[in-house]
């Protein structure tokens, strides 16, 4: 299976500020999800935006699809140290199977 | 909420070995079980694909003999590392789905395994 593309690959902003990360995919896809993992641990389910949906708020986090370009963004308003994880947009095919495919992921650095 | 549990979290083993690593879903039932690996700084790959009552669908490229798959009920599912080596040590994660009604299938992630293989 392909995998997406996310960049940057790695991103470091101070708190406060405003953090976007960007996913490419190559398939036509039912869904995309957002997830974040801290280091050595699981993953988080963060958002998931279906197709026909072009943006998605869920507290500081602002999701857009634009199907088109086959490409979706993440931003994270007002970071927080906290925030400090890697994100990876995972892509769930259209057929109905429920794998998901994920991006390389952005590493996420918010220094306080 | 949906909790997927794994165990064990850690596993450091000889190489020839066999591991076994459960997954369980702990408050819903699932019928599909997702494992994946993961090296160290890059993204999930997923191995297969787990129904309960059934085999279990392997991507490309990943041994079925290497990597048994086992999952006997709609709460558990197990990976089995059979003879292992160096070059299996990886991060092991779960995922289980649960449909949902009306929306598209949730999958909840399980904590992870870290294999080491000496």
């Amino acid at each position: 299976s392909q995998q997406g593309e996310e960049d940057p690959q790695a991103l470091s902003i101070q708190e406060g500020e405003n953090a976007t990360m960007n996913c490419s995919y190559k398939t036509s896809i039912n869904n995309l999800q957002w997830y974040r993992q801290n280091s050595g641990r699981g993953l988080v389910h963060l958002i998931l935006i279906r197709s026909n949906e072009r943006e998605k708020h869920s507290g500081r986090l602002r999701v857009t699809l634009d199907t088109s370009k086959k490409s979706s963004s993440l931003l994270i308003t007002a970071s927080r140290a906290a925030d400090t994880a890697s994100y990876f947009c995972a892509t769930e095919a259209q057929g109905g199977s429920e794998k998901l495919v994920f991006g390389k992921g952005t590493k996420l650095t918010v220094n306080p | 909420g949906a909790v997927v549990s794994q165990h064990p979290s850690r596993v450091i083993c000889k190489s020839g070995t066999s591991v076994k690593i459960e997954c369980r879903s702990l408050d819903f039932q699932a019928t599909t079980m997702f494992w994946y690996r993961q090296f160290p700084k890059q993204s999930l790959m997923l191995m297969a694909t787990s129904n309960e009552g059934s085999k279990a669908t392997y991507e490309q490229g990943v041994e079925k003999d290497k990597f048994l798959i086992n999952h006997a009920s709609l709460t558990l599912s197990t990976l089995t590392v059979t003879s292992a080596h160096p070059e299996d040590s990886s991060f092991y994660i779960c995922s289980a789905g649960r449909p949902g009604l009306g929306r598209p299938s949730e999958q909840f992630f399980g904590p992870g395994t870290r294999l080491t293989v000496l």
